[in-house]
């Protein structure tokens, strides 16, 4: 069975302020695939990355990066400077790689950043 | 830039009754997804849609789901018979590609909000 954990609920920061959140991860399955969403206070969902278990790069997009560790399957995300902008529930979530590329993610609990002026 | 669009933004059914949600995925995309939330829960994926077909379902999307792309631009999620556990936050998402070793996006609508009396 998959499961993901998101350890921290709550997360409060000042602007600024560098902060990780956390996913660590249960899987059987030698190939899949991590994901991370925001979740703004309107409600919406974004889609923020997708990466596969073979690739252990770290990825950075602007104030965003991924820290991917399969030896203590660990999937972290790291915003640096954040901004205000950046409250929201933060959502990671694993999947089996199933054929042609599809996948059925399971989702942690979400961790609520709160980032204040 | 194109948008996922879902109607209508708020659903009220009575329990028993169906409903069909109505998303517009962007026009190049090709796979087409179902999450829902709780409110207050975490995401919960429901289906995608690939090639007029299911691609992948989860143990939710069960005999009282149903998805039709009924003409070109229209991808449904019919619930035949609401129970009061079906109130949630329905969100459709569309990708141009499937994923794979290349990060696809998926891009997600504002949601339905269901409400079943």
């Amino acid at each position: 069975a998959q499961k993901v954990t998101q350890a921290q609920t709550e997360i409060s920061v000042v602007e600024k302020e560098d902060v990780t959140l956390d996913c660590v991860y249960e899987t059987r399955d030698t190939t899949y695939y991590l994901f991370w969403y925001k979740q703004p206070p309107s409600g919406e969902l974004v889609f923020l990355i997708r990466r596969n278990s073979f690739d252990e790069q770290n990825e950075i997009s602007g104030r965003y990066s991924w820290n991917f560790q399969k030896s203590t399957s660990s999937f972290n995300f790291t915003i640096t400077a954040s901004q205000v902008v950046d409250s929201a529930v933060y959502f990671c979530a694993l999947s089996e790689a199933l054929a042609g590329g599809s996948y059925i993610p399971t989702f942690g609990r979400g961790t609520s950043l709160i980032v204040h002026p | 830039e194109p948008e996922v669009t879902q109607t209508p933004s708020h659903q009220v059914t009575q329990m028993g009754q169906e409903v069909i949600l109505r998303c517009v995925p962007i026009s190049n995309h090709l796979y087409f997804y179902w999450y829902r939330q709780i409110l207050g829960q975490k995401v919960e994926f429901l289906v995608s849609f690939y090639n007029n077909e299911i691609s992948e379902k989860s143990e939710i999307f069960d005999d009282q789901f149903s998805v039709e792309r009924p003409d070109g631009s229209n991808f449904t999620l019919k619930i035949r018979s609401t129970k009061l556990e079906d109130s949630a936050m329905y969100f459709c998402a569309s990708s141009e590609g499937s994923g794979g070793s290349s990060n696809q996006p998926q891009h997600f609508g504002d949601g339905t909000r269901l409400s079943i009396l």
